[in-house]
């Protein structure tokens, strides 16, 4: 069976500043995608970022940087020059091809970045 | 347009009710799927057609009964709900059931049962 293990329910940081989300996954695949996903308080889930198994070139999308160790199952979410509206809670998911496309979420970290 | 639509927003319903929720997307995606959240809790997935056919139906009661008119359009028809089934119901999309694909979320309808 497939989990997503995040350790931290909440974190905070002040503007400005860099934090990093961590998240550990176990599975038997050998092909499969992992993905952080941003809800904010009462506004939609939106994906953040997004890494391809296969591939061993870290994720990056401007401020928002993954570190990817395959052999380590890890897959933490690096956020730099910490903005207000990074305020929110942060979904790790996995899926892989016999999910069809079915996401597996861990618990959520929830994030406040403090002026 | 990357938007998904869910209506109403908020919806209160007696035990002994029909409700239906509806979801559309106009973003040409084939996959869509109704999950549930409890406050926070990650999404719980319930349901997912795939090109207009049901492809996963995650043991959910069957006073939940999914409903994909056409592919755009997505609803939830809810009857004789229990008061744990109290949520935030999220529909999302995708653009094929497959594991890559990013899935866009709707904004929600928040449901009590009274």
């Amino acid at each position: 069976a497939q989990t997503v293990t995040q350790s931290q329910p909440e974190m905070s940081v002040q503007e400005a500043e860099t934090v990093t989300l961590s998240c550990t996954y176990d599975t038997s695949e050998s092909n499969y995608y992992l993905f952080w996903y941003k809800q904010p308080p009462s506004r939609q889930m939106i994906l953040v970022i997004r890494q391809e198994a296969y591939k061993q070139q870290n994720a990056t999308e401007n401020r928002f940087s993954v570190n990817f160790q395959k052999a380590a199952k890890s897959f933490s979410l690096k956020i730099s020059d910490s903005q207000l509206g990074d305020t929110a809670m942060y979904f790790c998911a996995f899926s892989y091809g016999g999910s069809q496309g079915n996401l597996i979420f861990g618990k959520g970290t929830k994030l406040s970045v403090k002026p | 347009d990357t938007e998904v639509t869910q209506t109403p927003k908020h919806l209160v319903m007696g035990m002994t009710n029909k409700k239906s929720l509806k979801c559309e997307q106009h973003m040409g995606h084939r996959a869509m799927y109704w999950y549930k959240q409890k406050a926070k809790k990650p999404p719980e997935l319930m349901f997912v057609y795939s090109y207009e056919k049901l492809s996963i139906n995650e043991s959910v009661p069957s006073r939940f009964s999914p409903e994909c008119p056409n592919s755009s359009l997505l609803n939830l028809h809810l009857h004789a709900l229990q008061p744990e089934d109290s949520a935030l119901y999220l529909c999302a999309s995708s653009q094929e059931l497959v594991p890559n694909y990013e899935q866009y979320f709707g904004p929600g309808t928040r449901l009590t049962v009274t």
